[in-house]
Order: structure tokens, then sequence, then C-alpha cells
């Protein structure tokens, strides 16, 4: 069975600092990456996607990525309250459409 | 306007019931999805499809149907609820290898 691995978290961040999330999968297979954040309630929003082995950068936000580790990050510089939320890490398996979904990681960011 | 639109949003129900979640888009994309999503869990994929003739099962299937009756519409359909089917349900379309969600719908099966 294909699989996505987050820490369930709750990760508790002060405001400004970096918060750090990661996700490790089991399809090497896989072909593409993504990181969505999904407040309390809502549907989830794509933040980031990344095909390519190295980072990837946009804004505070910056996605890592290392297929032969099997794993996937995302950073979040200067960390504001308004980030607290769940972050999904979702992989588009080899062969296959639709995405298969971490559970989420809890990030807080306190003030 | 919302580019992907669920009806009901809240919907309680109970066990044996027929029930039918819809999902309309205006974003014109091909390819659409089903998605629950249970404590813990994490959103979980039902069924999806490429355009109205092609209707695939994803991970968990069992107990749904869909139907596609328009390039913009997909409805997902229970024929006869259980209560370990009360979850968040997402409809979803694609482009290129970005999906976008609707708001989602609520449904309990008492």
């Amino acid at each position: 069975q294909k699989e996505v691995e987050q820490n369930s978290g709750p990760l508790s961040v002060p405001e400004g600092a970096i918060a750090s999330l990661n996700c490790t999968y089991s399809d090497r297979g896989s072909q593409s990456f993504f990181w969505y954040r999904q407040y309390s309630g809502k549907s989830p929003e794509l933040i980031m996607f990344i095909y390519s082995n190295g980072d990837k950068e946009d804004g505070r936000f910056t996605a890592q990525l290392n297929k032969a580790s099997q794993y996937v990050s995302l950073l979040i510089r200067d960390s504001q309250p308004s980030d607290s939320a769940t972050y999904l890490c979702a992989v588009n398996p080899g062969g296959a459409d639709g995405l298969t979904f971490g559970k989420g990681t809890h990030l807080i960011i306190q003030p | 306007d919302a580019d992907v639109t669920q009806t009901p949003r809240n919907r309680i129900t109970k066990t044996g019931k027929r029930i039918m979640l819809e999902c309309s888009q205006t974003k014109g994309h091909d390819r659409m999805y089903w998605y629950r999503q249970d404590p813990g869990l994490g959103l979980r994929l039902i069924y999806y499809s490429f355009d109205v003739k092609d209707i695939n099962k994803g991970e968990i299937s069992d107990g749904y149907s869909v139907s596609r009756q328009a390039q913009a519409k997909f409805s997902l359909s229970l024929e006869s609820a259980i209560p370990n089917q009360t979850a968040l349900y997402f409809c979803a379309t694609r482009r290129g290898n970005e999906q976008f969600f609707g708001p989602g719908t609520r449904l309990t099966v008492l």
C-alpha cells in the first residue's frame, strides 16, 4: 500500500522562527509532491509543489525534495500566527491519478 | 463566486438512507475527484473521473457510487448510508498537477 507519513504534532514554533515540516513516502515511482495548508473546517489549499530533487522557494516557503531518501519537507520562514494550521503532504503516485495524502501536521505559531 | 461548489454543505441522515452529494465547477477542468476526510486519517480518494465517460475507483470506493452528468458536474452517492461513512467530503478538480478543492460537505450518519 502506498503511504505518506507525517508527524501529527502539534508542532509549536515561536513567531518569527523557522517552522520545519517533514514527510516521507513509500512509493519510489512517485512523480510529484505537494504541500497543502488546511485551516480547521476549511478545504485544503495548495502552498507549493515540487517535482525535482533539491529546493524550491516561493516567498517565505521552501520545499525540499530528496527522492533517494523518499523525503519531502516544507520550511516556513518568519512564521506568523496566521500560519497556524494543519499542513498536508500529498504525493502523486507513479502510474496513478489522484493524490495520496499524509494525515497532516498540526502547526501552532506562538505569538 | 466559488469555482468549485458542493451541495449540501451539511447533512444529517439515518442509517440505510440513500444520499447524494453534488459537486459543480466553473473552472472547465476535465478531471474531477471525490475525497473523504476523517480525523486522524487524512484525505482518502473515493472516485475520480477524467471525463463524462471515464470513471475510476479510488482507494476506498466500497459503499459509494458516482455519476458524471456533465463536464461540470460530478455527484457522489451513498446507496445505503452507514455510520462509519460519517466524514467530511471534498470534491476537487485538476489542472495539470494542481488540484482545487470545494468547500466540503459535512455528512453525519446516525
